[in-house]
């Protein structure tokens, strides 16, 4: 079974600094990741995904995450947060072996201040 | 609809009742998925439906936990006999991704939730 760790339940930055949420994942073949993320009161949307090809992959807001096959990991960046940018975040791992359901790490709660 | 829907979404019940949640996925999502959502734990998976079948249903924490899906459109969630550890925000996701083996790239569209509390 694939599994998905997340370090730090919860990352504060500072407005205009970089940020940087962890994820590293197990899988025993291949995996396909995400990153979603979950604003105060609204439903889970995809960020960015990591299927095939380029490693760094670049998503919505300014986010982008890199594959890094040897590191097992898929970490979330931004150059400069944004206060709008805090949120819950959630790396994902498709758990191939039943090729059915997203498997979620526990999240990481980011705060940014002015 | 123009995303996923859920209701209700908020419900208090009390100990030992039962609870119904609903799940209406986006129009024409062949994959329709529920998780439970508490603080501290993340997204924990319960069941996937394929059309009107579930072909994995693993992350159903007991018996009392059960789902069906009609007319490959709403899904409801079904808790009896309610506890308190049952209380959290129960999310759905629909899809259109076709979901084989090992291919698994279809995002997922989430609902709001329909937060559970149990007194």
């Amino acid at each position: 079974a694939q599994s998905v760790t997340q370090l730090g339940s919860h990352v504060s930055v500072s407005e205009g600094a970089l940020v940087l949420l962890r994820c590293n994942y197990s899988s025993s073949v291949p995996p396909y990741l995400f990153w979603y993320v979950q604003y105060p009161n609204q439903g889970l949307q995809l960020l960015l995904k990591y299927t095939t090809g380029a490693t760094l992959v670049k998503g919505i807001n300014g986010f982008e995450a890199e594959f890094k096959k040897s590191e097992t990991s898929f970490h979330l960046t931004k150059p400069s947060a944004h206060m709008s940018d805090a949120a819950e975040y959630f790396c994902a791992v498709t758990d191939n072996q039943a090729g059915t359901a997203l498997i979620f790490g526990k999240g990481t709660t980011l705060s940014v201040s002015s | 609809g123009a995303g996923v829907s859920q209701s209700p979404s908020n419900k208090v019940t009390e100990k030992g009742k039962d609870v119904e949640l609903r799940c209406d996925p986006i129009s024409g999502h062949t994959a329709l998925y529920w998780y439970r959502q508490s603080l501290g734990q993340g997204l924990e998976f319960l069941i996937y439906f394929q059309g009107n079948s579930a072909p994995d249903k693993s992350g159903l924490p007991s018996d009392r936990f059960s789902a069906e899906r009609t007319g490959g459109s709403v899904s409801t969630l079904t808790i009896q006999r309610t506890q308190q550890e049952d209380s959290a925000v129960y999310l759905c996701a629909s899809s259109s991704s076709k979901l084989h083996r090992f291919l698994n790239t279809g995002e997922l569209f989430f609902g709001e939730g329909s937060r559970l509390t149990v007194l």
